[in-house]
This record gives C-alpha cells, sequence and structure tokens, in this order.
C-alpha cells in the first residue's frame, strides 16, 4: 500500500526558533493534509492542500504542496511553548477514499 | 458542537473478553473511520465506512468488526480482545472522501 516517510521523527528546539518537517511519498496524492496532535487529544486538523504548487498559511503554520504531488512541507515560525505536539502529514487519494497518515514528529519547545 | 463524541474514554479488559466501542458525529459528515494509535506507529487504519451502508476494510482489521448503525454512528467491536489490542483508539469523520477529518479524543484501551 501507499506509504508516507515523515522527517524529523523528534525535534528539539528552543522557543521562537523556526520549524520545519516534510512528507514523501512514492505515489502521487490528490490532497495532503497537516494535523496537530496535543497530548491526550485526537489529531486537530490545520491545513489541507489541493493543488499541485499550493502554499497555504494559517497563522505561523505555513504548508505547501509540492509540485510533483508526492511531497509536502510545512514550516512553524517563531514557535512558541503551545506548539509543543505530535505533527502529523496525510495524503488523500480521492479514488482510494482514505487518507495515509504519516508516522509524525514530535515538537517539544523549549521555553 | 460536540463533533466527535467516542465512548468510553478508557477501558481495562481481560484477554478473551468483548467490548464495543462507540462514536457518533452530529456533523452529518458521509464518512467515518476507525484509527488506532500505537507509540512509534502513527495512526493506523482499522475500518473505514465511506458512506451509510457501506464499510470496508482498512490496513488493520483482524480481530474487529464494525457496523455503520446509521449516517450519525459507527461502533468498532472487540470479540475476544488481545494484549495486541493495548492501544488508543480514535474515530473520525469527514464530509466525504475529498476532505480532511474530525476527530475524536480516543479511547485508551488496555487487555490483560
Amino acid at each position: 500500500g501507499q506509504q508516507l516517510n515523515q522527517s524529523p521523527q523528534s525535534m528539539f528546539i528552543q522557543e521562537g526558533e523556526d520549524v520545519s518537517m516534510n512528507c514523501t511519498s512514492s505515489s502521487i496524492f490528490n490532497t495532503w493534509l497537516w494535523y496537530k496532535q496535543d497530548p491526550g487529544e485526537g489529531p486537530v486538523l490545520l491545513i489541507a492542500l489541493y493543488k499541485a504548487g499550493e502554499l497555504t498559511s494559517n497563522g505561523r503554520l505555513t504548508a505547501q504542496f509540492g509540485i510533483t504531488r508526492k511531497d509536502s512541507f510545512l514550516n512553524i515560525s517563531a514557535s512558541i511553548p503551545s506548539d509543543v505536539g505530535i505533527y502529523f502529514c496525510a495524503g488523500l487519494n480521492t479514488n482510494a477514499g482514505k487518507s495515509t497518515f504519516g508516522d509524525g514528529t514530535t515538537l517539544t519547545v523549549k521555553p | 458542537n460536540a463533533g466527535v463524541t467516542q465512548t468510553p474514554k478508557f477501558q481495562v479488559l481481560k484477554t478473551g473478553q468483548s467490548m464495543t466501542l462507540q462514536c457518533a458525529q452530529d456533523m452529518n459528515h458521509n464518512s467515518m473511520y476507525w484509527y488506532r494509535q500505537d507509540p512509534g506507529m502513527g495512526l493506523r487504519l482499522i475500518y473505514y465506512s465511506a458512506s451509510e451502508g457501506t464499510t470496508d476494510k482498512g490496513e488493520v482489521p483482524n480481530g474487529y468488526n464494525v457496523s455503520r448503525l446509521n449516517k450519525r454512528e459507527f461502533s468498532l467491536r472487540l470479540e475476544s480482545a488481545a494484549p495486541s489490542q493495548t492501544s488508543v483508539y480514535f474515530c473520525a469523520s469527514s464530509e466525504n472522501r475529498f476532505y480532511g477529518y474530525t476527530f475524536g479524543s480516543g479511547t485508551r484501551l488496555t487487555v490483560v
């Protein structure tokens, strides 16, 4: 089946630093999604990307849909302590009818 | 809005016991999903229901059954629980297969 490689697996950064994480696949996706999971909660959708090359922002978060349709990137600018959590990418093929998730990037922000 | 509601939040089972995890959404979504989350393994799809009246297997369906009771409710049943089924279970829903998901807050299941 389709697999996503999400990296890095974990990050330890200082408050105020910028963060970058990415997801790559051997398969093409029609939609890329980024979620954040706070401890003890379910993932929450942050950004959805529907078009190759699309760049979308949500506050301090910016995500891009790669032009090959096989990758996506998420950047967080000026990190704050509440950015702590697990970030998941997901690729969606409308034909498949379901998303494939990466294994997540665990972000720790030191005050 | 409640969104996606899962019950129970916590459960401890003995090996061989059965139980049903309940999930309900109030967003009039067509598609619903069950995932399990284990440390270091991300989210793995157990079963999904693209629309009312249909269900399909995901990556890890063995040992589970599902029922799409109506448009709102999608339950997951463990017929004979095993320690390997100790996990956090998430239910999710989406408007349709083209959109992202809304997740519930999870059921933490321990099988001893």
